[in-house]
């Protein structure tokens, strides 16, 4: 079982959409997890930074931790064509999920 | 900061043939981890080095593969014989400590024929 678990997509959205996209993860010690997002040809950035449990909102970008289920949500309100690209969940240990290709189309 | 810089970014190589990957970390940051990219497998961890000293290489393949952080800004990944499926794009990150941000290269993109 990979520690980081995360659906490959691809998913493709209308412009303004809500966009939900989820890993779920095996190590219960993990307590610092981050959303990194992939423009084609290019190193992943960091997008979103949460500790522990909880929500974090930043602009149009929400994370969520559940840590009683080992579940970690990314949400993107109002999508816009800019936000196409692979979101890459990861914990503390480097360790990444394989990446949901996501397409807003205009 | 210019920012992780890996060299080369592209390399075409023949099924046989050493390949060396090239990595300089941010300048202060003490954690350094190699990825490699896959359509089929995604991003996974190869190697995580901290201070220099590698922590965990329980992601790297297979005895073709090694690593080496002679020093705080320098790092390799080798590649000795290359086959053609390690094609992939390999990507080097750091961070200021483990639990972090990880800043990554633009990646090698390496094809072996």
């Amino acid at each position: 079982q990979k520690e980081v678990e995360q659906d490959p997509g691809p998913l493709s959205v209308p412009e303004g959409a809500i966009v939900s996209l989820n890993c779920t993860y095996s190590n219960s010690a993990f307590q610092y997890f981050m959303w990194y997002r992939q423009y084609s040809r290019k190193g992943p950035e960091l997008l979103m930074y949460t500790y522990s449990s909880g929500n974090k909102e930043d602009g149009r970008f929400t994370a969520q931790v559940d840590k009683s289920s080992k579940y970690i949500s990314l949400f993107i309100r109002d999508s816009q064509p800019s936000d196409s690209a692979t979101y890459l969940c990861a914990t503390q240990g480097g360790r990444f999920g394989a990446g949901t290709r996501l397409t807003v189309k205009p | 900061d210019a920012g992780v810089i890996q060299s080369p970014r592209h390399e075409v190589t023949e099924m046989g043939q050493e390949v060396t990957l090239r990595c300089k970390p941010i300048s202060g940051h003490n954690s350094l981890f190699w990825y490699r990219q896959t359509m089929m497998r995604g991003l996974e961890l190869l190697i995580y080095f901290n201070n220099n000293v590698p922590i965990d290489d329980s992601g790297m393949p297979e005895d073709r593969f090694s690593a080496k952080m002679p020093n705080a800004s320098f790092s390799t990944l080798k590649i000795q014989p290359s086959e053609p499926r390690d094609s992939a794009v390999y990507f080097c990150a750091s961070s200021a400590t483990r639990g972090t941000e990880a800043f990554f290269g633009q990646g090698t993109r390496l094809t072996v024929v």
